[in-house]
């Protein structure tokens, strides 16, 4: 069993959608919780960092996690075309990060 | 402040040659990681390192590939012998010598290797 599990879409959506990406994992150890976004053929940069269950909100975006479940959500509200990229899901107990495979996301104008 | 820096971006090599790998952190980071990317199989950990010292290398084959992090200069991560299984995505992210449990990773642009 992955240690973290991510569907890897691809999702298309029309621009001003809601968008629900998720992940789940098998380690209950995790703590920190991350969503990276990824352009094509760019390094990963960080959208969110979640320490333990609960909800974090960034402007459009929303991370949830649920610890009791093991389960992991970002929520993309008003999706617009500049959102389409590659979505990773991180999780850690410290230093070491464990990757989702990533869900391609497309917005369509 | 520049970010992570990485080169070469792309590096085509022939089975059996070597392959050398740079990533030079973000200013004031001393912590440096690499990772792998497959496509269809995500981000996979390799190597943590500081400087001077390896610190956690569970992901790292444990043949052909090395890696290290000295007192002056960039990081190097380098795999004898290339294979085309090898033909990856290898990307670094450098974090800052924070005393907590989480380090937010800042990464690279990677670099395209290719094994003909």
């Amino acid at each position: 069993q992955k240690e973290v599990e991510q569907d890897p879409g691809p999702l298309s959506v029309p621009e001003g959608a809601i968008v629900s990406l998720n992940c789940t994992y098998s380690n209950s150890a995790f703590q920190y919780f991350m969503w990276y976004r990824q352009y094509s053929r760019k390094g990963p940069e960080l959208l969110m960092y979640t320490y333990s269950s609960g909800n974090k909100e960034d402007g459009r975006f929303t991370a949830q996690v649920d610890k009791s479940s093991k389960y992991i959500s970002l929520f993309i509200r008003d999706s617009q075309p500049s959102d389409s990229a590659t979505y990773l899901c991180a999780m850690s107990t410290g230093n070491q990060f464990y990757f989702g495979t990533g869900t391609s996301l497309t917005v369509i104008p | 402040n520049a970010g992570v820096m990485q080169n070469p971006r792309h590096l085509v090599r022939r089975r059996g040659q070597e392959a050398r790998l740079r990533c030079s952190p973000m200013k004031g980071h001393s912590h440096v990681y690499w990772y792998r990317q497959l496509p269809e199989e995500g981000l996979k950990f390799m190597v943590y390192l500081q400087k001077e010292n390896i610190i956690d290398e569970s992901g790292m084959p444990k043949e052909r590939f090395s890696a290290e992090f000295p007192k002056e200069g960039p990081s190097i991560l380098r795999i004898q012998q290339v294979v085309r299984g090898d033909s990856a995505a290898y990307f670094c992210a450098s974090s800052p010598p924070v005393a907590t449990s989480y380090n937010e990773q800042f990464f690279g642009p990677g670099t395209r290797l290719t094994v003909l």
